[in-house]
């Protein structure tokens, strides 16, 4: 059964206390993986897309990367304002057309 | 751009009562879906469309509905509300030429 996992489930950063948000994954035939941020009451906004195992993409604070088995998203000194819930899914081949599974996400809250 | 836009943002039903989510994009993207989230689960599919005139199931399409008559517009029909259609629904598209999916900001949806 495609599955995908995050952890942890919530995350509690002082500023500028860097860390790191698992992702890990059991599918077959990934096409890619997504990283979305989601705060409160808003829809998921798009972070990245990762396509293959060594591949990295960065924007400001955040890194995310790929290997066969998980992703990583990388939060280098964060500000209170990355404090959101992160959503990982993994794009999978699925016949007709792809699917997209989601995690259920990390609750990353980075305090002054 | 007002990119995807999703009427009511809140909405309090009684048991049996039908409704219909509105869901409208701007973007000219042929595919279009509709995601339920709820506590402790992560986003999951209940329907989607390729384009005007097509549209399929996904994960959860049980007591819902959905057509595509323009390419802009994807509502969401609940034909009898039942208590366990309480949840927060996303509206998301994508062009077919990307992997990319931009959500909407979302309904919550209470059904007494």
């Amino acid at each position: 059964e495609d599955q995908v996992t995050q952890s942890p489930e919530a995350l509690r950063l002082q500023e500028g206390e860097s860390s790191s948000l698992n992702c890990s994954y059991t599918v077959s035939g990934l096409r890619g993986l997504f990283w979305y941020r989601q705060d409160p009451g808003k829809g998921p906004e798009f972070l990245f897309t990762l396509y293959s195992a060594g591949e990295e993409k960065e924007k400001e604070r955040l890194k995310a990367t790929l290997t066969k088995k998980e992703s990583f998203l990388h939060i280098t000194a964060p500000k209170p304002e990355d404090s959101a819930t992160y959503l990982c899914a993994v794009y999978i081949y699925g016949g007709a057309t792809n699917k997209l599974i989601f995690g259920t996400g990390t609750l990353l809250a980075v305090q002054p | 751009n007002a990119g995807v836009t999703q009427t009511p943002k809140f909405q309090v039903l009684k048991t049996g009562q039908s409704m219909t989510l509105q869901c409208a994009q701007d973007m000219n993207h042929e595919y279009m879906s509709w995601y339920r989230q709820d506590p402790g689960m992560g986003l999951r599919l209940i329907h989607y469309s390729v384009g005007a005139g097509i549209t399929d199931q996904g994960e959860v399409p049980n007591g819902y509905n959905v057509s595509r008559s323009t390419t802009e517009d994807f509502p969401l029909r609940l034909l009898s509300a039942a208590p366990s259609q309480t949840s927060v629904y996303f509206c998301a598209s994508r062009s077919t030429g990307s992997d990319t999916q931009y959500f909407g900001p979302g309904t919550r949806l209470t059904v007494l």
